[in-house]
């Protein structure tokens, strides 16, 4: 089946403890991205990578960091998280860029005390 | 730069009539849309895309869309509602000249029995 897959999917921490949100996709899709989703605020952009050692910052990328060395891992790392990054978190990836259909992960929401 | 808006951050029907979900770009170059729907505690799935094709789009579950390139305008309808529709909605652009997708703030649409 094809799927894009998070873990975890719930996660309380707290402030300054490193953590890393695993994603996966079967697609062998070369575009992938990380979003955060906030009540009013919809859906934005935190990093995405257009193949694999490429990445490149979205429209909220203070704080976190991403790495693509495989095709179809791209895990997204919270260095010291802070509770200003309390959100649902969701990959996703497609074939195409623009043109393309994002297939979404299931989300993780995330708790920063 | 592009940009996306949704009219109406809730919308509410009564199952069984018209659904319209409001969306307007701002694009100078013809963009490519979309609309996604959330269903609770699930991640965003494609619901219908605008590539530049036809104008009017026929999506999955009874929505269609239709482009008018006039009115810059994107909205979504569904014919009869139904209890199942109840669900976050989120139309898309892309952005041709920084090559990133971008999304609305979401259309949370509420059934009424």
């Amino acid at each position: 089946e094809a799927q894009v897959t998070q873990n975890p999917r719930y996660l309380i921490t707290v402030t300054g403890k490193k953590l890393t949100v695993t994603c996966s996709q079967n697609m062998n899709h070369e575009y992938m991205s990380w979003y955060r989703q906030d009540p009013g605020l919809g859906l934005r952009q935190i990093y995405y990578s257009m193949n694999v050692e490429v990445t490149d910052k979205g429209d909220v990328p203070e704080g976190y960091k991403v790495s693509r060395k495989e095709k179809r891992n791209f895990p997204l790392i919270l260095e010291s998280p802070s509770p200003n990054q309390t959100s649902l978190y969701f990959c996703a990836s497609s074939l195409k860029l623009l043109a393309g259909e994002q297939f979404f992960g299931p989300g993780t929401r995330l708790t920063v005390l | 730069a592009q940009s996306v808006t949704q009219l109406g951050s809730h919308v509410s029907v009564s199952e069984g009539a018209l659904v319209l979900l409001r969306c307007n770009y701002s694009s100078s170059v013809p963009p490519y849309l979309f609309w996604y729907v959330q269903y609770p505690n699930q991640g965003l799935q494609l619901l219908l895309k605008y590539t530049s094709a036809a104008t009017l789009v026929k999506g999955i579950n009874g929505f269609e869309a239709e482009f008018k390139k006039s009115e810059t305008s994107f909205h979504l309808t569904k014919p009869s509602a139904h209890m199942s529709d109840a669900a976050e909605y989120f139309c898309a652009v892309s952005d041709r000249v920084e090559d990133k997708i971008i999304f609305g703030k979401g259309t949370r649409l509420h059934i009424l029995p």
